[in-house]
Protein backbone atom coordinates (compact mmCIF):
# COMPACT_ATOMS: atom_id res chain seq x y z
CA UNK A 1 0.00 0.00 0.00
CA UNK A 2 1.74 3.35 -0.81
CA UNK A 3 1.26 6.23 1.24
CA UNK A 4 0.28 9.04 -0.90
CA UNK A 5 -0.69 12.14 1.81
CA UNK A 6 -2.89 15.65 0.95
CA UNK A 7 -3.28 18.55 3.40
CA UNK A 8 -5.10 20.59 4.52
CA UNK A 9 -8.21 17.97 4.46
CA UNK A 10 -10.15 21.23 3.81
CA UNK A 11 -10.17 24.74 3.31
CA UNK A 12 -12.46 27.09 2.63
CA UNK A 13 -11.56 30.11 0.67
CA UNK A 14 -13.38 33.95 -0.60
CA UNK A 15 -14.65 33.99 -4.11
CA UNK A 16 -11.41 36.22 -6.03
CA UNK A 17 -8.43 34.30 -3.82
CA UNK A 18 -6.15 32.18 -4.92
CA UNK A 19 -5.03 28.99 -3.14
CA UNK A 20 -2.92 25.88 -3.42
CA UNK A 21 -2.49 22.87 -1.55
CA UNK A 22 0.19 19.87 -1.53
CA UNK A 23 0.11 16.49 -2.68
CA UNK A 24 3.04 13.79 -1.09
CA UNK A 25 4.24 10.87 -2.21
CA UNK A 26 6.73 8.13 -2.34
CA UNK A 27 9.54 9.48 -4.19
CA UNK A 28 11.00 5.98 -5.81
CA UNK A 29 9.77 3.78 -8.33
CA UNK A 30 8.13 7.10 -9.66
CA UNK A 31 5.73 6.44 -13.16
CA UNK A 32 3.01 8.99 -12.58
CA UNK A 33 0.75 11.54 -10.69
CA UNK A 34 -2.52 12.23 -11.35
CA UNK A 35 -5.18 14.97 -10.04
CA UNK A 36 -8.66 14.99 -10.01
CA UNK A 37 -11.71 16.97 -9.05
CA UNK A 38 -14.61 15.19 -7.23
CA UNK A 39 -18.16 17.07 -6.83
CA UNK A 40 -20.77 15.47 -4.67
CA UNK A 41 -22.74 13.02 -6.95
CA UNK A 42 -20.54 12.96 -10.44
CA UNK A 43 -17.52 11.56 -11.59
CA UNK A 44 -14.24 12.43 -10.35
CA UNK A 45 -13.05 13.96 -13.50
CA UNK A 46 -9.85 14.11 -15.10
CA UNK A 47 -7.71 17.08 -14.46
CA UNK A 48 -4.13 16.69 -14.88
CA UNK A 49 -1.40 13.00 -15.59
CA UNK A 50 2.04 14.02 -14.85
CA UNK A 51 5.17 12.22 -15.65
CA UNK A 52 8.55 14.47 -15.90
CA UNK A 53 10.13 16.07 -13.02
CA UNK A 54 9.37 19.79 -13.26
CA UNK A 55 6.04 19.47 -15.04
CA UNK A 56 3.75 22.16 -15.19
CA UNK A 57 0.31 21.93 -16.17
CA UNK A 58 -2.35 24.28 -16.88
CA UNK A 59 -6.42 24.03 -17.00
CA UNK A 60 -8.54 27.34 -16.88
CA UNK A 61 -7.20 28.71 -13.38
CA UNK A 62 -5.93 25.17 -12.28
CA UNK A 63 -2.36 24.78 -11.97
CA UNK A 64 -0.22 21.59 -10.70
CA UNK A 65 3.25 21.01 -10.39
CA UNK A 66 5.44 18.26 -10.35
CA UNK A 67 8.69 17.62 -7.77
CA UNK A 68 9.29 13.52 -8.38
CA UNK A 69 12.79 13.89 -6.70
CA UNK A 70 10.87 15.12 -3.51
CA UNK A 71 7.92 13.49 -4.05
CA UNK A 72 5.28 16.01 -3.78
CA UNK A 73 2.78 18.01 -6.44
CA UNK A 74 1.67 21.59 -5.24
CA UNK A 75 -2.41 22.24 -6.94
CA UNK A 76 -3.23 25.86 -7.55
CA UNK A 77 -6.39 27.39 -7.84
CA UNK A 78 -6.30 31.56 -9.29
CA UNK A 79 -9.31 33.70 -8.83
CA UNK A 80 -11.28 30.75 -7.04
CA UNK A 81 -14.60 30.59 -7.93
CA UNK A 82 -18.12 28.90 -6.50
CA UNK A 83 -17.76 26.44 -8.70
CA UNK A 84 -14.35 25.39 -8.31
CA UNK A 85 -15.81 23.78 -4.64
CA UNK A 86 -15.06 20.46 -4.96
CA UNK A 87 -12.93 17.47 -3.40
CA UNK A 88 -9.63 17.42 -5.51
CA UNK A 89 -7.77 14.16 -5.23
CA UNK A 90 -4.01 13.44 -6.34
CA UNK A 91 -3.04 9.46 -6.77
CA UNK A 92 -0.06 7.85 -7.79
CA UNK A 93 -0.10 6.04 -10.44
CA UNK A 94 2.29 2.51 -10.84
CA UNK A 95 3.40 1.72 -14.51
CA UNK A 96 0.29 -1.45 -14.52
CA UNK A 97 -1.86 1.74 -14.46
CA UNK A 98 -3.22 1.21 -10.86
CA UNK A 99 -3.93 4.06 -8.58
CA UNK A 100 -3.78 4.90 -4.72
CA UNK A 101 -5.08 7.58 -3.70
CA UNK A 102 -4.59 10.48 -1.02
CA UNK A 103 -7.60 11.38 1.13
CA UNK A 104 -8.68 14.22 -0.66
CA UNK A 105 -8.58 17.84 -0.16
CA UNK A 106 -12.36 19.60 0.25
CA UNK A 107 -12.36 22.81 -0.98
CA UNK A 108 -15.23 25.41 -0.26
CA UNK A 109 -15.36 28.68 -2.37
CA UNK A 110 -17.59 31.62 -0.48
CA UNK A 111 -19.00 33.81 -2.17
CA UNK B 1 -12.32 10.54 -23.33
CA UNK B 2 -14.78 8.11 -22.61
CA UNK B 3 -18.53 8.34 -20.80
CA UNK B 4 -19.28 5.57 -18.07
CA UNK B 5 -22.66 4.54 -16.33
CA UNK B 6 -23.28 2.77 -13.40
CA UNK B 7 -26.36 0.98 -12.41
CA UNK B 8 -27.52 1.27 -9.59
CA UNK B 9 -26.64 4.78 -8.41
CA UNK B 10 -27.40 4.31 -5.03
CA UNK B 11 -29.00 1.29 -2.69
CA UNK B 12 -29.77 0.45 0.80
CA UNK B 13 -29.42 -2.90 1.60
CA UNK B 14 -30.24 -5.34 3.96
CA UNK B 15 -26.80 -7.22 5.81
CA UNK B 16 -26.48 -10.74 4.45
CA UNK B 17 -27.98 -9.94 0.81
CA UNK B 18 -25.79 -9.58 -2.51
CA UNK B 19 -26.06 -6.31 -4.65
CA UNK B 20 -24.51 -6.27 -8.25
CA UNK B 21 -23.11 -3.29 -9.57
CA UNK B 22 -22.89 -2.68 -13.85
CA UNK B 23 -20.83 -0.80 -14.99
CA UNK B 24 -21.09 0.80 -18.72
CA UNK B 25 -18.84 2.23 -21.00
CA UNK B 26 -19.52 4.03 -24.43
CA UNK B 27 -16.78 2.56 -26.15
CA UNK B 28 -14.27 -0.38 -26.02
CA UNK B 29 -11.28 -0.70 -23.43
CA UNK B 30 -9.26 -3.23 -22.23
CA UNK B 31 -8.80 -1.82 -18.92
CA UNK B 32 -11.57 -1.75 -16.19
CA UNK B 33 -11.06 -1.59 -12.36
CA UNK B 34 -13.28 -1.68 -9.55
CA UNK B 35 -12.58 1.43 -6.49
CA UNK B 36 -14.45 1.64 -3.26
CA UNK B 37 -14.75 4.85 -1.11
CA UNK B 38 -15.31 3.67 2.45
CA UNK B 39 -16.57 6.91 4.59
CA UNK B 40 -13.92 8.93 5.71
CA UNK B 41 -11.53 7.04 3.59
CA UNK B 42 -9.26 7.34 0.52
CA UNK B 43 -10.47 5.51 -2.55
CA UNK B 44 -9.22 2.33 -2.28
CA UNK B 45 -8.77 -0.36 -5.51
CA UNK B 46 -10.59 -3.53 -5.36
CA UNK B 47 -9.79 -5.35 -8.69
CA UNK B 48 -8.53 -5.04 -12.21
CA UNK B 49 -10.86 -6.89 -14.82
CA UNK B 50 -9.56 -7.22 -18.07
CA UNK B 51 -11.69 -9.25 -21.02
CA UNK B 52 -11.23 -13.06 -21.16
CA UNK B 53 -8.98 -13.39 -18.08
CA UNK B 54 -10.01 -13.30 -14.33
CA UNK B 55 -9.85 -10.50 -12.47
CA UNK B 56 -7.04 -9.73 -10.43
CA UNK B 57 -7.84 -8.84 -6.60
CA UNK B 58 -5.51 -6.09 -4.77
CA UNK B 59 -4.36 -7.61 -1.07
CA UNK B 60 -7.52 -7.68 1.35
CA UNK B 61 -10.03 -8.04 -1.32
CA UNK B 62 -11.34 -11.86 -2.23
CA UNK B 63 -13.36 -13.16 -4.95
CA UNK B 64 -15.60 -14.89 -2.86
CA UNK B 65 -16.89 -11.84 -1.34
CA UNK B 66 -16.17 -9.46 -4.50
CA UNK B 67 -16.72 -11.98 -7.73
CA UNK B 68 -16.10 -10.00 -11.28
CA UNK B 69 -17.53 -10.26 -14.06
CA UNK B 70 -16.07 -9.54 -17.60
CA UNK B 71 -18.44 -10.43 -20.42
CA UNK B 72 -16.96 -7.86 -23.28
CA UNK B 73 -14.94 -5.09 -23.91
CA UNK B 74 -17.83 -2.46 -22.71
CA UNK B 75 -19.17 -4.05 -19.60
CA UNK B 76 -18.41 -5.17 -16.43
CA UNK B 77 -20.39 -6.06 -13.35
CA UNK B 78 -19.29 -6.64 -9.72
CA UNK B 79 -21.05 -7.73 -6.63
CA UNK B 80 -21.04 -7.08 -3.13
CA UNK B 81 -21.70 -10.64 -1.23
CA UNK B 82 -23.31 -11.46 2.17
CA UNK B 83 -23.17 -8.17 2.84
CA UNK B 84 -22.17 -6.23 5.89
CA UNK B 85 -22.29 -2.32 7.78
CA UNK B 86 -18.81 -2.16 6.99
CA UNK B 87 -19.43 -2.81 3.37
CA UNK B 88 -21.21 0.78 2.91
CA UNK B 89 -19.14 2.52 0.70
CA UNK B 90 -19.22 4.41 -2.67
CA UNK B 91 -18.08 2.17 -5.49
CA UNK B 92 -16.50 3.35 -8.79
CA UNK B 93 -15.84 1.41 -11.99
CA UNK B 94 -12.87 3.07 -14.02
CA UNK B 95 -11.53 2.39 -17.86
CA UNK B 96 -7.72 3.13 -18.78
CA UNK B 97 -7.83 4.93 -22.11
CA UNK B 98 -4.50 6.38 -23.69
CA UNK B 99 -2.87 6.43 -20.45
CA UNK B 100 -5.66 8.02 -18.51
CA UNK B 101 -8.19 6.59 -15.76
CA UNK B 102 -11.65 7.55 -16.46
CA UNK B 103 -14.65 7.45 -13.46
CA UNK B 104 -18.26 5.85 -13.58
CA UNK B 105 -20.60 8.77 -11.49
CA UNK B 106 -20.72 6.00 -8.71
CA UNK B 107 -23.16 3.53 -6.36
CA UNK B 108 -23.79 4.94 -3.03
CA UNK B 109 -24.75 1.47 -0.46
CA UNK B 110 -25.93 1.83 2.60
CA UNK B 111 -26.05 -1.51 4.18
CA UNK B 112 -28.15 -1.98 7.50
Amino acid sequence: ILNVEQSPQSLHVQEGDSTNFTCSFPSSNFYALHWYRWETAKSPEALFVMTLNGDEKKKGRISATLNTKEGYSYLYIKGSQPEDSATYLCAFGSNDYKLSFGAGTTVTVRA
Amino acid sequence: SAVISQKPSRDICQRGTSLTIQCQVDSQVTMMFWYRQQPGQSLTLIATANQGSEATYESGFVIDKFPISRPNLTFSTLTVSNMSPEDSSIYLCSVLKRDEQYFGPGTRLTVT
